[in-house]
C-alpha cells in the first residue's frame, strides 16, 4: 500500500482569503498527479493532470505547482468564493503500479 | 454526452441479499473503473477494465465481490451475500486508456446501505 497524504483534513476560510494545501506522494517512479474537486453530493471532477516537475498549471482562480523530487503538489485558491467550498482530492500514478492512489481529501469551507 | 451513467443512485438492502450495481460509460472511452468511498478508507479502486478485460481486481474486497463488463458500453458490479459493512457509496469511472496522465470521469455514484 501506497501513501498519498493530504494537508490539512479541513479548512474554514472566508470569502475573499486565499488558501493552499497540499498533497504528499512518493518521489520515486512518479508519472502523474492528479487534482480533483468533489463537492458534496456529486462525483469527483478533474481539474489537473500534472507529469513534469516544476509544472505549474491554472483554472481560473486555481493553480497548482509540482515538485517531483520531493513528493508534492500544492494547490492554491485565490480569492476563495462560497462556491469552491468542496473536497479536494489528489491522486497519484506511478510507473510500477497499475493504478491510482488517492489521498483522503482537504475539506474546504468558504464562509460567506 | 451523458456522462457517466450509474444505476441505482441509492439502494437499501437486507443482509444476505444480492446487490447488483450498473455503469454504463461514455462513449468511446476503453477503461472503465469502480472505486468504493468509505468514511474509514477514502476513495479506494476495487477493479479496473481495458477493453472489456479485468486488468486489476487487486482492490475487491473479498470473494463475495464480482465485476462483469460485457461489452464497452455496460459494467456491473455484484455483491452476493451482501454485509451491513459493504455499506458505502460506490463510484463508476471511465476514460479513454489507462495510463496515468489520463483523466478519469466519474458517475454520479450508487449509495448502498445494508441493513
Amino acid at each position: 500500500i501506497l501513501n498519498v497524504e493530504q494537508s490539512p483534513q479541513s479548512l474554514h476560510v472566508q470569502e475573499g482569503d486565499s488558501t493552499n494545501f497540499t498533497c504528499s506522494f512518493p518521489s520515486s517512479n512518479f508519472y502523474a498527479l492528479h487534482w480533483y474537486r468533489w463537492e458534496t453530493a456529486k462525483s469527483p471532477e478533474a481539474l489537473f493532470v500534472m507529469t513534469l516537475n516544476g509544472d505549474e498549471k491554472k483554472k481560473g482562480r486555481i493553480s497548482a505547482t509540482l515538485n517531483t523530487k520531493e513528493g508534492y503538489s500544492y494547490l492554491y485558491i485565490k480569492g476563495s468564493q462560497p462556491e469552491d467550498s468542496a473536497t479536494y482530492l489528489c491522486a497519484f500514478g506511478g510507473y510500477n503500479f497499475n493504478k491510482f492512489y488517492f489521498g483522503s481529501g482537504t475539506k474546504l469551507n468558504v464562509k460567506p | 454526452d451523458a456522462g457517466v451513467i450509474q444505476s441505482p443512485r441509492h439502494e437499501v438492502t437486507e443482509m444476505g441479499q444480492e446487490v447488483t450495481l450498473r455503469c454504463k460509460p461514455i462513449s468511446g472511452h476503453n477503461s472503465l473503473f469502480w472505486y468504493r468511498q468509505t468514511m474509514m478508507r477514502g476513495l479506494e479502486l476495487l477493479i479496473y477494465f481495458n477493453n472489456n478485460v479485468p486488468i486489476d481486481d487487486s482492490g475487491m474486497p473479498e470473494d463475495r465481490f464480482s465485476a462483469k463488463m460485457p461489452n464497452a458500453s455496460f459494467s456491473t458490479l455484484k455483491i452476493q451475500p451482501s454485509e451491513p459493512r459493504d455499506s458505502a457509496v460506490y463510484f463508476c469511472a471511465s476514460s479513454f486508456g489507462t495510463g496515468h496522465e489520463i483523466e478519469q470521469y466519474f458517475g454520479p455514484g450508487t449509495r448502498l446501505t445494508v441493513t
